[in-house]
């Protein structure tokens, strides 16, 4: 089991470029969720997806930030017209069922994608 | 809104030494409270977690105590190791058709050899 893969583990932008960030879900698992850290920051919450569904973004800023998780590929965070604040790690994590639900197992979380803005 | 505090932020401590990591949370209706270790540059990974209708659960070094009353969780580390150095967030989440954690802001724990 390859665990939750993002991609890509670095990536430089310029302002008002735009970023795409990719996460594969850990085998077996159908529930997606992005988090973003800022330095020396905990993690916040941005969006929990499951597959063709956007079940909870109120973590998601309501301008140029959107999310997917298709039938079919990895589940897509879309960053357009960056700016030096969107700068962050932003984490993807996955879990089996429904945490809420009474799920008892854990959230995997990948390993990240940096964002540098310039 | 949900809120999560955290305390302390950072924490030094001798090996061999306990640490202790303290959380408050604002929403009474959390049923859910995980602890994970984030080491520099890595991916956070769950290390204990533990629901509301348990008060206590321990993992070998590690146990959380939950206080539902008082709003309150707590980590403890035992015979601390060099390894155990990392940066620890704990995170509460309520009860519903959502996965979402709210999370501490962090506590940069240091065991010194």
């Amino acid at each position: 089991n390859a665990g939750v893969m993002q991609n890509p583990r670095h990536l430089v932008r310029r302002r008002g470029q735009e970023a795409r960030l990719r996460c594969s879900p850990m085998k077996g698992h159908s529930h997606v969720y992005w988090y973003r850290q800022l330095p020396e920051e905990g993690l916040k919450f941005m969006v929990y997806l499951q597959k063709e569904n956007i079940i909870d973004e109120s973590g998601m800023p309501k301008e140029r930030f959107s999310a997917e998780f298709p039938k079919e590929g990895p589940s897509i965070l879309r960053i357009q017209q960056v700016v030096r604040g969107d700068s962050a790690a932003y984490f993807c994590a996955s879990s089996r069922g429904n945490l809420a639900g009474g799920y008892t197992g854990e959230l995997f979380f990948g390993e990240g994608s940096r964002l540098t803005v310039l | 809104g949900e809120n999560v505090e955290q305390h302390p932020s950072t924490l030094s401590v001798q090996e061999g030494d306990s640490a202790v990591i303290k959380c408050t949370y604002s929403d009474s209706a959390s049923n859910y409270f995980p602890w994970y270790k984030q080491e520099l540059g890595k991916r956070p990974q769950l290390i204990i977690d533990i629901r509301s209708n348990v008060g206590e659960k321990k993992d070998q070094r590690i146990a959380v105590t939950l206080n539902k009353t008082a709003k309150h969780f707590s980590l403890h580390i035992t015979e601390t190791q060099p390894e155990d150095s990392a940066v620890y967030f704990c995170a509460a989440m309520r009860p519903g058709n959502t996965g979402k954690l709210i999370f501490g802001q962090g506590t940069t724990l240091q065991v010194k050899p």
